[in-house]
């Protein structure tokens, strides 16, 4: 157990809906990223916040967005859910949020649009 | 920009036997490399972080991995095969790239390990 908590596990939805994802860091871990990983694309980067603000953007569709609270969790909406969104999302904790940090994994999301 | 290739999708070796798989990375600055492991439907797990520190890592599970720069590649292997030790194997990169310091990793896109008895 990394101790990074997401939640709902399994996410069905249909094409043109909007879900919203959520993550919950380690305890003291100050960074939260984001990444989805599909068959065709492989593991994602999507975006990192770091004690609630944003810090660097990947390859995130302008239908997604997320954002970090006061509290450190973070969620991640989907909206305009198209087929090609199906995948696994991903969060992951750091303490400082720099290329040097080990980041920790969640269980993950599964969502599958029909 | 920063990449990784995993060479051969997929790895069958049989029980006791060495595992050998392949990374090679390409960063314009010193990276920060990483191994990490997916069991079916869980997250990833961490299993070596090389920081320059040393070329040679050991990581958890019998696993180690050795930096080489000339090569520009960071192998994973176990000496000995475990049933337990089938699972997806992913090598992924950071760096300062660009002059940012932010922690995107950057991954490969992953070996599948079978182990058979």
């Amino acid at each position: 157990d990394s101790g990074v908590t997401q939640t709902p596990k399994h996410l069905i939805t249909a094409t043109g809906q909007r879900v919203t994802l959520r993550c919950s860091p380690r305890s003291g871990d100050l960074s939260v990223y984001w990444y989805q990983q599909s068959l065709d694309q492989g593991l994602q980067f999507l975006i990192q916040y770091y004690n609630g603000e944003e810090r660097a953007k990947g390859n995130i569709l302008e239908r997604f967005s997320a954002q970090q609270f006061p509290d450190l969790h973070s969620e991640l909406n989907l909206s305009s859910l198209e087929l090609g969104d199906s995948a696994l999302y991903f969060c992951a904790s750091s303490y400082g949020g720099t290329y040097s940090d080990t980041q920790y994994f969640g269980p993950g999301t599964r969502l599958t649009v029909l | 920009a920063q990449s990784v290739t995993q060479l051969g999708s997929h790895v069958s070796v049989s029980e006791g036997a060495l595992v050998l798989l392949r990374c090679n990375y390409s960063s314009s600055v010193p990276p920060y490399l990483f191994w990490y492991v997916q069991y079916p439907n869980q997250g990833l797990q961490l299993l070596l972080k090389y920081t320059s520190a040393a070329t040679l890592v050991k990581g958890i599970n019998g696993f180690e991995a050795e930096f080489k720069k000339s090569e520009t590649s960071f192998h994973l292997t176990k000496p000995s095969a475990h049933m337990s030790d089938a699972a997806e194997y992913f090598c992924a990169v950071s760096s300062r790239a660009g002059g940012t310091s932010y922690g995107k990793l950057t991954f490969g896109q992953g070996t599948i390990l079978t182990v058979h008895p």
